[in-house]
């Protein structure tokens, strides 16, 4: 399995509702990213984890919450999210920093209404 | 300031013409390079990784090369075709965990 898996494809939410976003590989990698692109732009860092904790936070909200139940899972938690949110989120694995390129999923499109 | 720069923005070419896509970085002193390729709405493909001690990396018809001393990095595609219409991503790797990328390089290939 050479895959990073993300899921839901597509979320459209309310900015009271809570929902999660979900990603999961199983190529052993033991670093994972979380990245927000906004159309016509690049991606940009949010999050990352090394061997299952928090590494790195570029600022993020605190109404963004990750979580990485275990080495194959990264998750992460919405709430109370603004119409500006709304954009591709993507995620990333690599077996440890860069050294061996990142592995990305194709992304969950969230809409906030 | 570490920053990517990809120029041209936006790149029409008609089918066959071999084409180069550049990427100029700030900093010289990085870990990694890795070119990526965007189709609208989608995730991002690895095209080619190069390391810090590398100078070029083949994958196909597409070459990547690095020159740390300039800050640069181009990525050479042969031959193209309609189907390498996408937009390619440089992103570059100062601290060995974290990924910069550029703002891309839309390319159209007209048949």
């Amino acid at each position: 399995d050479t895959e990073v898996t993300q899921t839901p494809k597509h979320l459209v939410m309310g900015m009271t509702n809570k929902k999660s976003l979900k990603c999961e590989q199983h190529m052993g990698h033991r670093a994972m990213y979380w990245y927000k692109q906004k159309a016509k732009k690049p991606p940009e860092l949010m999050f990352v984890y090394s061997y299952e904790k928090l590494s790195i936070n570029e600022s993020v909200p605190s109404r963004f919450s990750p979580e990485c139940p275990n080495s194959s899972l990264l998750n992460l938690h919405l709430h109370a999210l603004q119409p500006e949110d709304s954009a591709l989120y993507l995620c990333a694995s690599s077996p440890q920093g860069s050294g061996y390129g990142y592995t990305f999923g194709s992304g969950t499109r969230l809409t906030v209404v | 300031k570490q920053e990517v720069t990809q120029i041209p923005a936006a790149l029409s070419v008609p089918e066959g013409e071999n084409l180069v896509l550049n990427c100029s970085f700030t900093d010289s002193a990085i870990y990694n390079l890795q070119w990526f390729r965007q189709d609208p709405g989608k995730g991002l493909t690895s095209l080619l990784l190069i390391q810090s001690s590398q100078r070029e990396q083949t994958s196909g018809r597409l070459n990547a090369s690095l020159d740390k001393s300039s800050g640069r990095s181009t990525l050479y595609i042969a031959a193209s075709q309609p189907g390498d219409s996408a937009t390619y991503l440089c992103a570059v790797d100062w601290t060995g965990n974290q990924f910069y990328f550029g703002t891309g390089t839309s390319l159209t290939v007209i048949p």
